[in-house]
């Protein structure tokens, strides 16, 4: 089955600097790969996806990297800011399709 | 709209008992998840649905049952906890197989003594 790994496990940056998570898949039949964002006693919320047909997507100041022969895959947040500390779970559909594999988490904190 | 909504919020089981998680959602998914999140380990697939009436086994099954005997809802037993299930655990649900954005519950935090 799928197996998702996740780099760095924690990561500290200062506010206003550049912030990036990259993950790898294990599966070559993924092919969605959403990003999450959970925020501390609440429940994970989409930020940023991307599908297989796509190598780069931004939405303001998140942009998600598609690599799907190193079958790997990056977040990057710029302009970091306070409301961004949260942890990020990034993951990829499973073979069949109908659940998703998650990575095992980024605890992001940004330092004022 | 409430989203998903996961009952109860918080539980203390002692080992042995039997508890039912309720989920529900007010969007019109056709598939629901069950996920169990304990730290370093991200969100593991406990069981999943993908329509009334189906359920199919996720990554962790073992010591827990799940039904959807109507399209809203997803119940998630525990027939007799032990201190392994303490966890928090997470419903979801998604509209179609397409691979389509989840939503998620709130959370159970959920204590077996």
């Amino acid at each position: 089955g799928e197996n998702v790994e996740q780099h760095p496990s924690t990561l500290s940056v200062q506010e206003g600097d550049s912030a990036v998570i990259k993950c790898t898949y294990s599966d070559s039949a993924s092919n969605y790969f959403p990003w999450y964002k959970q925020e501390l006693g609440k429940g994970p919320q989409l930020i940023i996806d991307i599908r297989s047909n796509v190598g780069e997507k931004k939405d303001q100041r998140i942009a998600v990297t598609l690599n799907k022969t190193a079958k790997h895959f990056s977040l990057h947040i710029t302009e970091t800011q306070p409301e961004d500390s949260a942890v990020y779970f990034c993951a990829a559909s499973s073979p069949n399709g109908q659940n998703f594999v998650f990575g095992p988490g980024t605890r992001l904190s940004v330092l004022p | 709209n409430a989203g998903v909504t996961q009952t109860p919020k918080f539980r203390v089981l002692k080992t042995g008992q039997s508890m039912t998680l309720l989920c529900a959602q007010d969007m019109n998914h056709e598939y629901m998840y069950w996920y169990r999140q304990d730290p370093g380990m991200g969100l593991r697939l406990i069981h999943y649905s993908v329509g009334e009436g189906t359920t199919a086994k996720g990554e962790v099954p073992d010591g827990y049952n799940v039904s959807r005997l109507k399209k809203q809802n997803f119940l998630l037993g525990l027939e007799s906890a032990a201190p392994s299930q303490t966890s928090v655990y997470f419903c979801a649900s998604s509209y179609s197989n397409r691979n389509t954005e989840a939503f998620f519950g709130q959370g159970t935090r959920l204590t077996v003594v």
